[in-house]
């Protein structure tokens, strides 16, 4: 089966620098990658997804993550963080196999000014 | 076209208690997942279901149960509740139910258990 680990529970960055998440993946098949944001009291909202294309993949707000095989992983950056970037941040995979989703424990992103 | 839509969003019962959450998915989306967030568990998969059948489930006991109507409106429900339920329940939905597609997640039901 399939799991995802996310490295560190809390990152705290300025205003203004670079955002790095991280999170590897453990798949005996090709995965199908993804991140999360969830603001506080709502939802999950999908950031960006791998699915076997580009192993660089850009998402909304500003974000992207590399897909390395060879280091199994899938980090989310984004060159310069905003305040509203606080928030916290699942990494998550699925496959083909298993048609189910699991996540990684969350990383809170603080921001600040 | 609005979002996935869930109800209540807070919920208050006692031990012992059963209590049925509900979920709408978006309009022509046919899959609905649930999922619990604790602190100390984080998100776990519960179920998914697909035109009205589960296909899929995550490693709850059996007092965890769902179903899904022909409108594609999914409910939950958790028989004899105990204090460790209290949770997030987040609902998602998709247009195919392959779970490497993209889901589109309700604000969830805050459940307090006392």
């Amino acid at each position: 089966a399939q799991s995802v680990t996310q490295l560190g529970s809390h990152v705290s960055v300025s205003e203004g620098a670079l955002v790095l998440l991280r999170c590897n993946y453990s798949s005996s098949v090709p995965p199908y990658l993804f991140w999360y944001v969830q603001y506080p009291n709502q939802g999950l909202q999908l950031l960006l997804k791998y699915t076997s294309a580009a192993t660089l993949v850009k998402g909304i707000n500003g974000f992207e993550a590399e897909f390395k095989k060879s280091e199994t992983s899938f980090h989310l950056t984004k060159p310069s963080a905003h305040m509203s970037d606080a928030a916290e941040y699942f990494c998550a995979v699925s496959d083909r196999e298993d048609n189910d989703m699991r996540f990684g424990a969350g990383t809170r992103l603080t921001v600040k000014p | 076209k609005a979002g996935v839509t869930q109800t209540p969003r807070y919920l208050i019962k006692t031990r012992g208690q059963q209590v049925t959450l509900s979920c709408s998915p978006i309009s022509g989306h046919r899959s609905v997942s649930w999922y619990q967030q604790t602190p100390g568990q984080g998100l776990q998969f519960l179920f998914e279901y697909f035109s009205e059948t589960q296909r899929n489930k995550g490693n709850f006991p059996g007092r965890f149960s769902g179903r899904q109507f022909s409108n594609s409106r999914s409910e939950m429900n958790v028989s004899t509740l105990e204090l460790g339920d209290s949770a997030l329940y987040l609902c998602a939905s998709s247009v195919t139910g392959n779970l490497y597609n993209e889901q589109f997640f309700g604000p969830g039901t805050r459940l307090t258990v006392l």
